[in-house]
């Protein structure tokens, strides 16, 4: 069974301030995708990144950055130099590949992250 | 290319009404998924099609539950004789069936309550 841990249930930093998400995933496939969704006050599940289990570089976007290790099962997100606007619920999530078939998602509990001006 | 929708964005009902919920998927996407989010907690997969065809449905969908896409275009999720427990956002998301193509995008979802 897959399951995803987003150990921090909330987070506060005073805006301008780096944080950092944590995602720790379990699964028994050799390959599988990875995900960050970002769900605002409005509820709209917004996708932020996608990773394949065989591509670990580290990834950037904008203020945005990700580091996967495969070794400790974990996919990590940064958000430098945080704004009020990144206040949102985020969500670390994990699936089949394709190839294998069903890729329903299976979700972390989401991290509520708080910026404070 | 207009996003996923859902109808209605919200439903009050009374305990044993049955209700019905609509998802229209990303024009092209022949892969479409439902998902229950309960407060305070990330969504959970209940079903998905492939066109049509309804290929992995979760325990978590019990025999109240039915999901149907009948023309692989829409689907409707319908939940019988509601219970207090049903109280939930209801989450559609569809991507295409494009190799390499495995991200699921999300509608804005349905809103349950059940008194």
């Amino acid at each position: 069974a897959q399951k995803v841990t987003q150990a921090q249930t909330e987070i506060s930093v005073v805006e301008k301030e780096d944080v950092t998400l944590d995602c720790v995933y379990e699964t028994r496939d050799t390959t599988y995708y990875l995900f960050w969704y970002k769900q605002p006050p409005s509820g709209e599940l917004v996708f932020l990144i996608r990773r394949n289990s065989f591509d670990e570089q580290n990834e950037i976007s904008g203020r945005y950055s990700w580091n996967f290790q495969k070794s400790t099962s974990s996919f990590n997100f940064t958000i430098t130099a945080s704004q009020v606007v990144d206040s949102a619920v985020y969500f670390c999530a994990l699936s089949h590949h394709s190839g294998g078939g069903a890729d329903g998602l299976t979700f972390g509990k989401g991290t509520h992250l708080i910026i404070q001006p | 290319d207009t996003g996923v929708s859902q109808d209605p964005r919200h439903k009050i009902t009374k305990r044993g009404q049955n209700v019905t919920f609509r998802c229209d998927p990303i024009s092209e996407h022949n892969r479409l998924y439902w998902y229950r989010q309960t407060l305070g907690q990330g969504p959970e997969f209940l079903t998905y099609f492939q066109n049509e065809a309804q290929l992995e449905k979760s325990r978590l969908l019990s025999d109240r539950f039915s999901a149907e896409r009948p023309k692989g275009s829409f689907s409707t999720l319908e939940i019988q004789r509601t219970e207090q427990g049903d109280s939930a956002m209801y989450l559609c998301a569809s991507r295409s069936g494009l190799a390499g193509s495995d991200t699921q995008y999300f509608g804005p979802g349905t809103r349950l309550t059940v008194l």
